[in-house]
């Protein structure tokens, strides 16, 4: 399995752009989670889904922020629009549904940074 | 909701001593504790786990403590060398379904002095 794939490894753009951040889970795991990670903040926990349903979405910082699974496979992460503060490594992460395995897989991370 | 303190932020230490680095949590419900590495530039990745069943676990030069009455646990690392250079997040999980919300600590960067 080639791990969690997150496209593209880095982003740059332009205040209000759109940016859309992509992630292919490994396949089997039925939970997947967006991190954002800043100096400041740490790893913050944006939204995750089990089983392609968004279960918590309380992390997301504003509306500016979605994210959709449409199906086991994929997953984005769409900031409309951006702003210079939403730079950042923006992490996916899958994990198995299993009650003695909650270990993160993470994928690469994008590097977003928004001028 | 689950709030993991860290501390310190900053761990520098010689090669060949020990490190070790403290965590706080506060929903008393969480049950699993990961620690996870990341070294430059790459993703975190895990290195140990503890569920709250259990008060200690061990893996070669890594250690992790558990008290869930004071709701502390720590990761300690032993014989510290260069490639332990990293930063370190802990993490807690509240209890309430399998692999649910994981809430990171503002991580700890180490570094491994010659």
């Amino acid at each position: 399995d080639a791990g969690v794939i997150q496209s593209p490894r880095h982003e740059v753009t332009e205040m209000g752009q759109e940016v859309t951040l992509r992630c292919k889970p490994i396949s089997g795991h039925d939970y997947l989670f967006w991190y954002r990670q800043t100096m400041m903040r740490g790893l913050e926990l944006l939204i995750y889904f089990n089983n392609n349903v968004p279960i918590d979405d309380s992390g997301m910082p504003e509306d500016r922020f979605s994210a959709k699974m449409p199906n086991a496979s994929f997953s984005t992460l769409k900031i409309q629009p951006s702003e210079p503060r939403d730079s950042a490594v923006y992490f996916c992460a899958s994990s198995p549904n299993s009650l003695s395995n909650e270990k993160l897989f993470f994928g690469s991370g994008t590097q977003l940074s928004v001028l | 909701g689950e709030n993991v303190e860290q501390h310190p932020s900053t761990l520098s230490v010689q090669e060949g001593d020990s490190a070790v680095i403290k965590c706080t949590y506060s929903d008393s419900a969480s049950n699993y504790f990961p620690w996870y590495k990341q070294e430059l530039g790459k993703r975190p990745q895990l290195i140990i786990d503890i569920r709250s069943n259990v008060g200690e676990k061990k893996d070669q030069r890594i250690a992790v403590t558990l008290n869930k009455t004071a709701k502390h646990f720590s990761l300690h690392i032993t014989e510290t060398q260069p490639e332990d250079s990293a930063v370190y997040f802990c993490a807690a999980t509240p209890g309430y379904s399998s692999a649910s919300k994981i809430i990171f600590g503002s991580g700890t960067r180490l570094s491994i002095r010659p």
